[in-house]
């Protein structure tokens, strides 16, 4: 899998919009861009994927941009309870193999600061 | 909503020792995932199964370790001598089927392993 590169943590005022980078360079045309979170003390849990074009579901925004070198994870309103590790991960959608393993990296730290 | 639930929450074992951790999948879900996370450090795939056998294995799964779908809703992993190093979160997922490179995988809260 392609590598990515997130910062180590950020920090955000609840209530406020956050946006959440990661560097992918050497990303493939066929691999997709997902992003999991795992608050503390749990397990990790899906937030949202795309491929090419901006997507947006009920827990964030996920702005691609047009060479899809970078991503950006946006949380419209942080909350107490989004603050978790935040991992972009590259999924191969063209690999072939019978099922697709997530490949962690560390991540980046949220804080939600009251 | 459906969800992962994993068994026991918290297990505590002598080096040497058999455990066997247990997952119950989500019900509709074909593909199914062990992942771990030893304290401070990047969660990390084991094994993913599908159709009764394994589908592919990461270099942590020796031979000490096996998973197997007993029955229709139960998905184990077994260490069959523990070590100090397997001490870990271990996390179960699951996964309704496979599309290219969009599914979304389902995690557990997992179960803490201590071995002394």
């Amino acid at each position: 899998d392609a590598k990515t590169t997130q910062p180590n943590s950020m920090e955000s005022n609840e209530e406020e919009p956050v946006h959440l980078p990661c560097n992918h360079s050497t990303i493939s045309g066929t691999d997709y861009i997902h992003w999991y979170r795992q608050l503390p003390s749990q397990g990790p849990e899906y937030v949202i994927h795309g491929l090419t074009s901006n997507v947006n579901n009920r827990m964030a925004s996920l702005a691609i941009a047009e060479d899809r070198k970078s991503s950006t994870l946006i949380l419209h309103r942080a909350t107490l309870r989004d603050a978790a590790v935040y991992y972009c991960i590259l999924r191969d959608g063209d690999s072939g193999a019978g099922s697709y393993q997530l490949t962690f990296g560390k991540g980046t730290k949220l804080s939600v600061i009251p | 909503e459906p969800e992962v639930t994993q068994t026991p929450s918290h297990q505590v074992t002598q080096m040497g020792q058999e455990v066997i951790l247990r997952c119950v999948p989500i019900s509709n879900h074909l593909y199914f995932y062990w992942y771990r996370q030893i304290l401070g450090q990047k969660v990390e795939f084991l094994v993913s199964f599908y159709n009764n056998e394994i589908s592919e294995k990461s270099e942590i799964f020796d031979d000490q370790f096996s998973v197997e779908r007993p029955d229709g809703s139960n998905f184990t992993l077994k260490i069959r001598s523990t070590k100090l190093e397997d001490s870990a979160m271990y996390f179960c997922a699951s996964s309704e089927a496979l599309e290219a490179g969009g599914e979304t995988q389902y995690f557990g809260p997992g179960t803490r392993l201590l071995v002394l």
